[in-house]
């Protein structure tokens, strides 16, 4: 029963550096999220993929890309790191469900990221 | 533009009272809203779901009310317990879109 397992747990990198976020769930879900979660900002979208071969951005998705490498595993890289996105990030999976939509999201427990 | 306002103030209770959290929202029609609970260093786990044809929702000591006239969602959690304290997040989403956008949370502390 892992559910949504995230890697690393926790990241200290340098401006200027680059580090992919790997993100893998195993409950066959469709959709997969990418989400950074900040004091006060709550968590805020920054990547989504509705089905395999798909992406689109969210609500912050400048400074990172993502690549769905299949339907188990959605990964997040910043290529160029600086000191605005240090954040926890958290990856999510879904369902498609009987309903297109409103199914419930499962997280995984984050990557705690500082960028110095 | 959309704006979900959860009370970001802690909410401090005492054991065993009924503990009433707030999702107010602007500028949104939301076909469904979902709560969700955060335990420090962990993250979100999914509670309840409403649709907007529904007016109530129940499970076990949770209740979730939603009204589309005041664009308000209540979650009710009742004989409230210290394994409750955690933040509550709500979050909203329209049919045909998985992903939904949450709000900032209320941290609930339940003192025994």
């Amino acid at each position: 029963n892992a559910g949504v397992t995230q890697t690393p747990k926790f990241q200290v990198l340098k401006t200027g550096q680059s580090m992919t976020l790997q993100c893998a769930q195993d409950m066959n879900h469709n959709s997969m999220y990418w989400y950074r979660q900040d004091p006060g900002m709550g968590l805020r979208l920054i990547y989504y993929s509705a089905s395999e071969g798909t992406t689109d951005k969210g609500e912050v998705p400048n400074g990172y890309n993502v690549s769905r490498l299949n339907k188990r595993e959605f990964s997040l890289r910043l290529e160029s790191a600086a000191p605005s996105q240090t954040s926890v990030y958290f990856c999510a999976s879904s369902g498609s469900g009987t309903g297109y939509g409103n199914q419930p999201q499962h997280f995984g427990d984050g990557t705690r990221l500082s960028i110095l | 533009s959309q704006k979900i306002e959860q009370n970001s103030e802690a909410l401090n209770i005492q054991e065993g009272k009924t503990a009433t959290l707030t999702c107010n929202y602007t500028n949104y029609s939301p076909a469904y809203l979902q709560w969700y609970r955060q335990d420090p260093g962990r993250g979100p786990v999914f509670l309840l779901l409403i649709r907007e044809n529904e007016k109530e929702k129940r499970k076990e000591r949770l209740k979730v009310t939603f009204d589309t006239t005041l664009k308000q969602s209540l979650f009710h959690i009742t004989a409230s317990q210290p394994a409750d304290s955690a933040t509550y997040l709500c979050a909203l989403g329209v049919w045909g879109y998985q992903k939904v956008t949450f709000g900032i949370g209320t941290k609930l502390q339940v003192i025994p």
